[in-house]
């Protein structure tokens, strides 16, 4: 059976902190794997990863997909408040549109 | 523009009645979902649509009933929901291909009394 799974579930840190989150994934014919942000409203696309090694940033936020490892981390550093809020994983199986998404990670920055 | 948009952004309605949501894109993208989303969970996919054609359904009760007039539109009509409905649906949409980022719109949220 497909799945995903984030880690750690929950995370409290202090501003200026820099943060690693993790989405690892067993999924057939893996086609691509999606970071979005959700505050309290609708998911904001982050990043799309296809291809290993290969590191998407933008502004403090980076990414990176290891295909062989089965997993992918998102970084953020120097941390703001504003970055509170439940970043999830998605991943495209089958190459069918079907995304399977990770329970999410919570994450809270303390001022 | 990367913008999916949804109406109504907030639904309240009886077991016995019958609405729809609807979902707009105009960013040329072929494919279409839609998720439900309960509190402090991930979005759950319900049906996926993919030039006009439905390609997935997630085994979703029949009360709920997708349909997309044109490959800009997907509705979703209600009727006969249960209390245990009540989340947020969610839309999003995407292109095919390795450029295949996908984007929600807002969401609306359903109420069922």
């Amino acid at each position: 059976e497909d799945k995903v799974v984030q880690s750690p579930l929950s995370l409290v840190v202090h501003e200026g902190d820099t943060v690693t989150l993790n989405c690892s994934y067993e999924v057939t014919n893996f086609r691509s794997l999606l970071w979005y942000k959700q505050e309290k409203k609708a998911p904001t696309f982050l990043f799309m990863l296809t291809s290993s090694g290969i590191e998407k940033k933008s502004g403090r936020l980076s990414s990176i997909l290891d295909k062989k490892e089965l997993f992918s981390i998102l970084n953020i550093t120097a941390t703001q408040t504003g970055d509170s809020a439940v970043y999830l994983c998605a991943v495209e199986a089958s190459g069918t549109y079907k995304y399977i998404f990770g329970t999410g990670t919570r994450l809270k920055v303390l001022a | 523009d990367t913008e999916v948009t949804q109406t109504p952004k907030h639904l309240v309605m009886g077991m016995t009645n019958k609405k729809s949501l609807k979902c707009e894109q105009h960013m040329g993208h072929r494919a279409m979902y839609w998720y439900k989303q309960k509190a402090k969970k991930p979005p759950e996919l319900m049906f996926v649509y993919s030039y006009e054609k439905l390609s997935i359904n997630e085994s979703v009760p029949s009360r709920f009933s997708p349909e997309c007039p044109n490959s800009s539109l997907l509705n979703l009509h209600l009727h006969a929901l249960q209390p245990e409905d009540s989340a947020l649906y969610l839309c999003a949409s995407s292109q095919e291909g390795p450029t295949g980022e996908q984007y929600f719109g807002p969401g609306t949220r359903l109420t069922v009394t």
